[in-house]
């Protein structure tokens, strides 16, 4: 049983257009939700993370979109630039049970 | 300040080998955890040790055993490796409570043949 579904599996973008890649969880229990951002080579990094009691967090060009009721949450990077392709993962975690459930993850190419 | 260090960072194995992956943490964190990465699987939680002195399974721990050797080290032994764990692992540590950031180790490269 997948918890944490994540698509598109990869997106190809242009500089300065809008990336979108979108979460949706089955587990009403998750109360912590961060994306994690990898590249090639490297182990991932914590990117930005938003909890259920706000719609939206941003830090930047980076945007959190939560939706409860739908269980579901995106991000959205805005402006992309070539040095943002990397693989992007959002994943979540519930109260005390603080292991992290990750969702496969978005291979995001910003060509030039 | 060097996070989360893991060795080695490639190894191949033949079909029955046993090793012993290592990790280190110099961030005084709680919780530490091992996670393997497959092409389009995402990263799976293979063990975890909540705190010094206790480990426990994770989504995918056949295969694997664990040990919290104290607080900055926790090592992952492959008794006798199957190609199937042919995968990159990533160690990891945060402080062990909800919402804390999980830091994460560059990887071990490992191939069984």
């Amino acid at each position: 049983q997948q918890q944490v579904k994540q698509s598109p599996q990869s997106l190809i973008v242009q500089k300065g257009g809008i990336s979108i890649i979108n979460c949706a969880y089955e587990n009403t229990a998750f109360d912590y939700f961060p994306w994690y951002q990898q590249f090639p080579g490297k182990g991932p990094a914590l990117l930005i993370a938003i909890r259920p009691d706000v719609s939206e967090k941003k830090e930047g060009r980076f945007t959190i979109s939560f939706n409860k009721s739908a269980k579901q949450f995106s991000l959205h990077i805005m402006d992309s630039q070539p040095g943002d392709s990397a693989t992007y993962f959002c994943a979540a975690s519930r109260g005390s049970n603080y292991k992290l459930t990750f969702g496969k993850g978005t291979l995001l190419t910003v060509n030039p | 300040n060097a996070g989360v260090t893991q060795t080695p960072k490639f190894q191949v194995l033949k079909t029955g080998q046993s090793m012993t992956l290592q990790c280190a943490q110099d961030m005084n964190h709680n919780s530490m955890y091992w996670y393997r990465q497959d092409p389009g699987m995402g990263l799976r939680l293979i063990y975890y040790s909540a705190s010094e002195g206790t480990t426990d399974k994770g989504e995918v721990p056949n295969g694997y055993n664990v040990s919290r050797l104290n607080k900055r080290e926790f090592s992952l032994r492959l008794e006798s490796a199957a190609p199937s764990q042919t995968s990159v692992y990533f160690c990891a540590s945060s402080k062990g409570s909800s919402g804390n950031t999980i830091y994460f180790g560059e990887g071990s490269w490992l191939t069984v043949v």
